[in-house]
């Protein structure tokens, strides 16, 4: 199984300031059709997860400019340029590049 | 509009059996991929499994820790998925979301149902 791995374990951050969560897995998500099978979820508190970036860079429509993804092969990291209090939760990276699909174990993101 | 909504959630003892729900509406379910996925009492995602679109041949794929035991199917004429799970396990105790891959990846996902498996 891949194994995806998350860093850090929990972010405390000034509204406006910037935050990085990375994401490293244990073997490369890059398939041979080009793309990388990396997504990003946010869980907010009570809620279930909402897709905020598919294949590493593709915001999901109506997430806001001030996530971004990046990475390649085994290295990924979301950005948040400023964060906002509604930001507040937990953040997963999440593999499809092979099955079974598997999860990183989250970063809590909270508000200073 | 698109919605996703899950049922069937309850308290079971070890061994018994439980259906959950997919309810699903604003699109033709068999077209679209869908899955399982659960969330066990402050821990983190799990894949529970996924049923590919029908002109994808609708073919499942679970997660080891659940093959076997539970299954996947679909009923497209009332667009409902559903989750069979047999022999449950105090370790199966979770909240189950369906989620739809219905343009990115899996990007609709009901509000999820809570399974307790307890004696």
């Amino acid at each position: 199984d891949i194994v995806m791995t998350q860093t850090p374990l929990s972010l405390s951050v000034t509204p406006g300031q910037p935050a990085s969560i990375s994401c490293k897995s244990s073997q490369s998500l890059l398939h041979s059709d080009g793309k990388t099978y990396l997504y990003w979820y946010l869980q907010k508190l009570g809620q279930p997860p909402q897709l905020l970036i598919y294949e590493v860079t593709n915001r999901f429509p109506g997430v806001p400019d001030r996530f971004s993804g990046s990475g390649s092969g085994t290295d990924f990291t979301l950005k948040i340029s400023r964060v906002e209090a509604e930001d507040v939760g937990v953040y997963y990276c999440m593999q499809s590049i092979q099955l079974p699909l598997t999860f990183g174990g989250g970063t809590k993101v909270e508000i200073k | 509009e698109v919605q996703v909504v899950e049922s069937g959630g309850d308290l079971v003892k070890p061994g018994r059996s439980l259906r959950l729900s997919c309810t699903t509406s604003g699109f033709m379910l068999g077209d679209y991929a869908m899955s399982w996925f659960r969330q066990a009492p402050g821990k983190g995602l799990e894949w529970v499994g996924f049923m590919r679109s029908k002109p994808s041949g609708g073919t499942t794929e679970y997660a080891a820790s659940v093959k076997g035991r539970f299954t996947i199917s679909r009923d497209d004429s009332k667009s409902i998925a559903y989750l069979h799970m047999n022999s449950l396990k105090i370790e199966d105790t979770a909240v189950y979301y369906c989620s739809v891959r219905l343009r990115y990846f899996f990007d609709y996902w009901g509000q999820g149902t809570l399974v307790t498996v307890s004696s």
